[in-house]
């Protein structure tokens, strides 16, 4: 099976700071990829599907890249908002779909 | 506006059977794929089934084969998770969803099912 590792785990930083969280697969996946975002309470909302294709009414400071085995999800300046816990999927090896364990995304 | 509501998740002993249930509105049920996902502390995001637009292709997560049965009703719009043999594993918010991995997919609320003696 297909296992998806996230760096890191947690991180904390300030509002209007750029950031990268990292996805990778355990064997290639294409662009079949997805990443979400998940805040206390709620469920995941989608941002970006096919690795890069972000879904509708996503803001453009979220942007995700990467092929194969290593994938990135970026927000390009951090907004209070933006603090929750984000998840990367895959579907490459549809019917089976697997989630990363997440980053949660903290104030620093 | 596209709507998922789940229903269903009670507090159960191990070995015994649920049914969740999962009403959809707001879109055409019966064009879409549906999944069934939850999620719990120590498992994480799991995937655990989904069926296809009219019912004749299903699919599992290997650790609920043979116990878990997804179904649908499209004249209902509805959704459904027969769980039999549940074991303190199964315990977690299970969501429906449609579409899942694409740009269009949604989620309902999660119900909560908790194995417990």
């Amino acid at each position: 099976a297909i296992q998806l590792t996230q760096t890191p785990s947690s991180l904390s930083a300030s509002v209007g700071d750029r950031v990268t969280i990292t996805c990778r697969a355990s064997q290639g996946i294409a662009s079949a990829l997805a990443w979400y975002q998940q805040k206390p309470g709620k469920a995941p909302k989608v941002l970006i599907s096919d690795a890069s294709n972000l879904a509708s009414g996503v803001p453009s400071r979220f942007s995700g890249t990467g092929s194969g085995t290593d994938f990135t999800l970026t927000i390009s300046s951090l907004q209070p908002e933006d603090f929750a816990t984000y998840f990367c999927q895959q579907f490459h090896s549809y019917p089976l779909f697997t989630f990363g364990p997440g980053t949660k995304v903290e104030i620093k | 506006e596209e709507q998922l509501v789940e229903s269903g998740g009670v507090v159960v002993q191990p070995g015994g059977s649920l049914r969740l249930s999962c009403a959809a509105s707001g879109f055409a049920f019966d064009e879409y794929t549906m999944h069934w996902v939850r999620q719990s502390p120590g498992r994480g995001l799991e995937w655990v089934s989904l069926i296809n637009w009219d019912g004749s292709t299903t699919h599992y997560e290997d650790s609920v084969k043979g116990r878990f049965t997804i179904s649908r009703d499209n004249t209902k719009n509805s959704l459904y998770l027969q769980m039999s043999s549940l074991t303190t594993e199964d315990t977690g918010l299970y969501y429906c969803v449609k579409d899942l991995g694409t740009t269009g997919d949604s989620w309902g609320q999660g119900t909560l099912v908790t194995v417990s003696s």
